[in-house]
């Protein structure tokens, strides 16, 4: 499977815990999205990554929510000490860069439940 | 800022019905439109797209055209089947200095036999 690839697809935590969601982009993309979609509501953008650079994060809430790429390795968006309106799907994907054609290649999504 | 307001759903027709979902939009410029698609336990994927005013995108039966003088990007189709029944996005971007796509709240459409 060449596509973007998410782990956990499943997440379950307590209040308080972290969560960790792996993204793997399309081989050959160098640029990675992380989009948050809450029940009932569209993608909101987050985080706009290139390896080891972060882009754009103007979507990403102040406080306890990171993200990085790695110059090996996956995505990771990390959310620390998490509330329960930190439930919901997050969606990485990704693009080629260089000339931007505004396809992104989403992966399936990791669902984050907070109990 | 960019936003995109598409019809409310959920949307339910019966299998070879007539299918049209709303989409307008508001951008500074004349960014690209998309129509993305959700099945559902998938993420999105790309179902059409077009560029520059008056572009017609399709796809799998699917239609939709630039239309710069109303700023909409509606999306139709003919005849639905019930393989078609999932949540549609329509997004626009990105913008002068941005990198994002800016999608709508999505509609849900459910095709019965």
């Amino acid at each position: 499977n060449a596509g973007v690839m998410q782990n956990p697809r499943h997440l379950v935590r307590r209040r308080g815990q972290e969560a960790r969601l792996r993204c793997s982009p399309v081989k050959g993309h160098s640029h990675v999205y992380w989009y948050r979609q809450l029940p009932e509501e569209g993608l909101k953008f987050m985080v706009y990554l290139q390896k080891e650079n972060i882009i754009d994060e103007s979507g990403m809430p102040k406080e306890r929510f990171s993200a990085e790429f790695p110059k090996e390795g996956p995505s990771i968006l990390r959310i620390q000490q998490v509330v329960r309106g930190d439930s919901a799907a997050y969606f990485c994907a990704s693009i080629r860069g260089g000339a931007y054609t505004g396809e992104l290649f989403f992966g399936e999504g990791s669902r984050l439940t907070v109990l | 800022g960019d936003s995109v307001t598409q019809m409310e759903g959920p949307v339910t027709l019966s299998e070879e019905a007539f299918l049209t979902i709303n989409c307008t939009y508001t951008a500074t410029g004349y960014p690209s439109l998309f129509w993305y698609v959700q099945y559902p336990g998938e993420g999105l994927q790309l179902l059409l797209k077009a560029t520059k005013a008056d572009d017609k995108g399709s796809n799998k039966g699917f239609e939709a055209t630039y239309r710069k003088e109303t700023t909409s990007f509606h999306l139709e189709k003919g005849s639905v089947q019930v393989s078609d029944s999932a949540v549609y996005f329509c997004a626009l971007g990105p913008g002068a200095g941005s990198y994002q796509l800016t999608f709508g709240k999505g509609t849900k459409l459910s095709v019965i036999p």
